[in-house]
């Protein structure tokens, strides 16, 4: 089981809106600004979508944004795209001094 | 351009030791915290372990410590991590993965990410 939760899945038409959730606790999501977002396409390594809460490397669409409300994390994407449909993850640093993932979550375009 | 490259993978029997290597390039190596991440077939991302610039800070996840190490040698622009008494739920894809920034534990995580190497654990 994953520290930190995401749903299975979503799926959303192009054009329209969907936003992904990361669920921890006071000691990872909720302690720090410090979560991530990553994009995995089938058989490819992830790819940095957002970091540190806020911060979108160049090249990455600004119809990915994110929020943080106490313990959870969103991811959401705007304006959907063929080519957003992939697996998505969070991360989060840790009182612990480790880092976590989210189990994942599966984005379809319908 | 960043690059990583993992090797080292195979199959290889429970219990058995096997050291998996990360070549960078394309970056100052020896300014960057590094990491690894593993992927089991069909499953999740796992962080394994992390790595500051110098060595200074280390840090495992519960699943693997005390059985793998993780090293660099910035002379040589590498990363390494030495897995010892491997498991079967040992087998996945592992990533190698390049930190935001050069403290591993001051909160930054992975920008850059090699394509991976596998390794199967079966007897």
């Amino acid at each position: 089981q994953s520290a930190l939760t995401q749903p299975a899945s979503v799926s959303g038409s192009p054009g329209q809106s969907v936003t992904i959730s990361c669920t921890g606790t006071s000691s990872d999501v909720g302690a720090y600004n410090y979560v991530s977002w990553y994009q995995q396409h089938p058989g490819k390594a992830p790819k940095l979508m957002i970091s540190d809460v806020s911060n979108r490397p160049s090249g990455v669409s600004n119809r990915f944004s994110v929020s943080k409300s106490g313990n959870t994390a969103s991811l959401t994407i705007s304006g959907l795209q063929a080519e957003d449909e992939a697996d998505y993850y969070c991360s989060s640093y840790t009182s612990s001094t480790t880092l976590e993932f989210g189990g994942g979550t599966k984005l379809t375009v319908l | 351009e960043v690059q990583l490259v993992e090797s080292g993978g195979g199959l290889v029997q429970p219990g058995r030791s096997l050291r998996l290597s990360c070549a960078a390039s394309g970056f100052t190596f020896d300014d960057y915290a590094m990491h690894w991440v593993r992927q089991a077939p069909g499953k999740g991302l796992e962080w394994v372990s992390g790595i500051s610039w110098n060595s200074g800070s280390i840090g495992y996840a519960d699943s693997v410590k005390g059985r793998f190490t993780i090293s660099r040698d910035n002379a040589k622009n590498s990363l390494y991590l030495q897995m010892n008494s491997l498991r079967t739920e040992d087998t996945a894809l592992y990533y190698c993965a390049k930190d935001m920034g050069a403290y591993f534990g001051s909160g930054s995580s992975p920008d850059y990410w090699g394509q991976g190497t596998l390794v199967t654990v079966s007897s």
